[in-house]
């Protein structure tokens, strides 16, 4: 079947810092990764995807690489800033179904 | 229009009490879909239209919930005789094609937020 996981939260950086968030997926056929962002009190945004392996999404300083051999698709930033406070979710879209399929979320706190 | 619009944004339901969720996609958007999100969790699917068929809904959790699209535009989501574990944020997002990439990206509103009491 298809599913997300990704690294459980919270997660407190200071302003500067480099940002992680860990993401595997369990897929059947050959899904698009995503990442969309929630910030309070509003809905989904997307932030970046990737459609195919090794595909690179990016977006406002955030990257993601598609890596079909370790499952993952891990969001990276090299310098956080406040206004990145918000929860992050992990997502797939098989190309076999209509669904997408998230992750619990990441709760991210920057503080400067 | 310019975004996915929902209303309303906030609902307080009596235990008993039927609800109507309303979504208006965005403007043209062919493929609509209902999510169910629990406090702290991800997005659980519900449901899934293209234009006016629902294709899916598989993700509804008993009976009790219905969804329609009469038009091919609006949406409803009802959920009858509500319990306090329908408490919940109900999202609508929208996509401009149908099934067939699944790079597609769907758009979100901003949700209803459902409490049962």
């Amino acid at each position: 079947g298809n599913s997300v996981t990704q690294m459980e939260g919270p997660v407190t950086l200071s302003e500067e810092a480099f940002l992680t968030i860990n993401c595997t997926y369990t897929a059947t056929g050959y899904p698009s990764l995503f990442w969309y962002v929630q910030y309070p009190g509003e809905g989904l945004q997307l932030l970046l995807k990737a459609t195919k392996a090794d595909d690179k999404g990016s977006n406002k300083g955030f990257e993601a690489t598609y890596r079909k051999e370790t499952t993952s698709f891990h969001l990276e930033k090299g310098s956080v800033q406040v206004s990145d406070s918000a929860v992050y979710f992990c997502a797939l879209r098989s190309n076999t179904g209509n669904q997408f399929y998230f992750g619990t979320g990441t709760s991210l706190t920057v503080i400067p | 229009g310019a975004g996915v619009s929902q209303s309303p944004r906030y609902k307080v339901a009596k235990r008993g009490q039927d609800v109507a969720l309303r979504c208006d996609p965005i403007s043209g958007h062919v493929s609509l879909f209902w999510y169910q999100q629990a406090l702290g969790q991800g997005p659980e699917f519900l449901t899934y239209f293209q234009n006016e068929a629902q294709l899916d809904k598989s993700g509804l959790p008993s009976d009790r919930f219905f969804a329609e699209r009469p038009e091919g535009s609006v949406s409803t989501l009802k959920i009858q005789r509500t319990q306090q574990e329908d408490s919940a944020v109900y999202l609508c997002a929208s996509s401009s094609r149908d099934r067939t990439s699944s790079g597609n990206t769907i758009y979100f509103g901003e949700g209803s937020w459902l409490t049962v009491v």
